[in-house]
């Protein structure tokens, strides 16, 4: 059966300093990878996905970055850290179904 | 622009009391409808969708969603709810069977024992 990692589940940052979020899937392949960022009140805000490795389609201009370097591992980073990217971050897979699973989420603190 | 709209953000109810949540959608095409479902602590996961065919889905632990496609609508119902459906409800819809969701804001539920 398929499942998905995030880590960490929580991470604490200074403003300005960079960002490594990891997902990883196994038990598929070739899966459609997302980033989301979910905040209370406001669902799920859609923030990169991607259909294949090295390709990304960024939906909200941010002070973030995605990556995909192989067919189930999706990074998520930032150069420099905000204040406003405090929240928490979820990846999620679907294969052609379009069904999507979810990780268990990353709760990121910027102070 | 396409949306989702969940008509609560939070609901109270007492345990064996019956369930409705709404979710209305704007998109005119053709859909796929979900219902996703975070309890405290838990990932999000899949409760029930719609791609086609019967417009009365089943899911899991007794729940049930209807499409009603002159209405935009896929409310989330459960005839008796218990403690244990204490969770955070989210409606999402898939138009035109692209890769995306869009997302409803999500509806709180507490049942009170």
């Amino acid at each position: 059966s398929q499942t998905i990692h995030q880590w960490p589940a929580t991470l604490v940052q200074p403003v300005g300093s960079p960002l490594s979020l990891e997902c990883t899937v196994e038990g598929t392949s070739n899966p459609n990878l997302y980033w989301y960022r979910q905040a209370a009140g406001r669902g799920l805000q859609l923030l990169f996905y991607s259909v294949g490795i090295g390709q990304i389609s960024s939906e909200v201009p941010q002070n973030l970055s995605a990556s995909r370097p192989q067919d189930r591992q999706f990074i998520l980073s930032s150069k420099k850290l905000l204040l406003s990217d405090s929240g928490f971050y979820l990846c999620a897979w679907s294969g052609a179904q379009e069904t999507q699973y979810f990780g268990p989420g990353t709760r990121l603190l910027v102070l | 622009a396409q949306s989702v709209s969940q008509h609560n953000h939070h609901v109270i109810l007492s345990e064996a009391a019956s369930l409705e949540l709404g979710c209305n959608y704007s998109y005119g095409g053709t859909v796929n409808l979900f219902w996703y479902v975070q309890y405290p602590g838990q990932h999000l996961q899949l409760l029930l969708k719609y791609f086609s065919g019967d417009p009365l889905v089943k899911g899991i632990k007794g729940f049930e969603a209807e499409f009603i496609k002159s209405k935009f609508s896929f409310n989330l119902r459960k005839p008796s709810v218990q403690w244990s459906d204490t969770a955070e409800y989210f409606c999402a819809v898939s138009p035109d069977s692209n890769y995306q969701l869009i997302w409803g804001a999500g509806t709180k539920l507490i049942i009170k024992p």
